[in-house]
């Protein structure tokens, strides 16, 4: 069974960084059958899809966010990170980390609980 | 703004069918078959309940199943039960916009 969970700081400062990392077991991150992918959800709003990325670097963004966010991978801990520069209040949500069929753009099976990173000074 | 209208709400009795919208202001629902839709209840994660439009991940209740007709998709839920109320979301490939779009989400309450 895949297990995805999320993890980084609950508060970040306005024009910081936001970091977060999503850890994968009961799999592999470098399997050739699937995408990673980050989605967002502002408290009480909907989902908001951020970006994905392939184990063999390949990456696709929200290009609305594209020109603040950085996807990486890393195979020996199984895990990738999600890094979204000059945060505004506009940038607390839950977010979700998950897992993309490669085929199927919109197909996300396993997800991970979500962590709640909130923007504030 | 979403390139997915859905409904803000729906509702049905237990036992009751109900139908959630999801229209597509571009022609992208119509041009790929790769609508999925997700159940998320309060405090939880998403589940994929729907993909490619009409097929059914293994463990989901045949009581949902999803269809399409040109530019909107469809997510009928068969004999309502009360674990079925939680918000719904369509999800769909859009090469005008953003790549993956998600719909507003509708609230389904079981009365």
């Amino acid at each position: 069974q895949v297990q995805l969970q999320e993890s980084g700081p609950g508060l970040v400062k306005p024009s910081e960084t936001l970091s977060l990392t999503c850890s994968v077991s009961g799999g592999s991150i470098s399997s050739f059958n699937y995408y990673w992918a980050w989605i967002r959800q502002p408290p009480g709003k909907g989902l908001e899809w951020i970006g994905n990325i392939f184990y063999g670097r390949t990456t696709y963004y929200n290009p609305s966010l594209k020109s603040r966010i950085t996807i990486s991978v890393d195979t020996s801990k199984n895990h990738f990170s999600l890094r979204l520069s000059s945060v505004t209040a506009a940038d607390t949500a839950v977010y979700y980390c998950a897992r993309r069929a490669f085929g199927v753009v919109t197909l996300f099976d396993y997800w991970g609980q979500g962590t709640l990173v909130t923007v504030s000074s | 703004q979403s390139a997915l209208t859905q409904p803000a709400s729906v509702s049905g009795s237990p036992g009751q069918s109900i139908t959630i919208s999801c229209i597509a202001t571009n022609n992208d629902v119509g041009s790929y078959n790769l609508v999925s839709w997700y159940q998320q209840h309060p405090g939880k994660a998403p589940k994929l309940m729907i993909y490619e439009g009409s097929k059914r991940p293994s463990g989901v209740s045949n009581r949902f199943s999803g269809s399409k007709s040109g530019n909107t998709a469809s997510l009928t839920i068969s004999g309502l039960q009360a674990e079925d109320e939680a918000d719904y979301y369509c999800c769909s490939y859009s090469s005008s916009t953003t790549f993956v779009v998600f719909g507003g989400g509708t609230k389904l309450t079981v009365l």
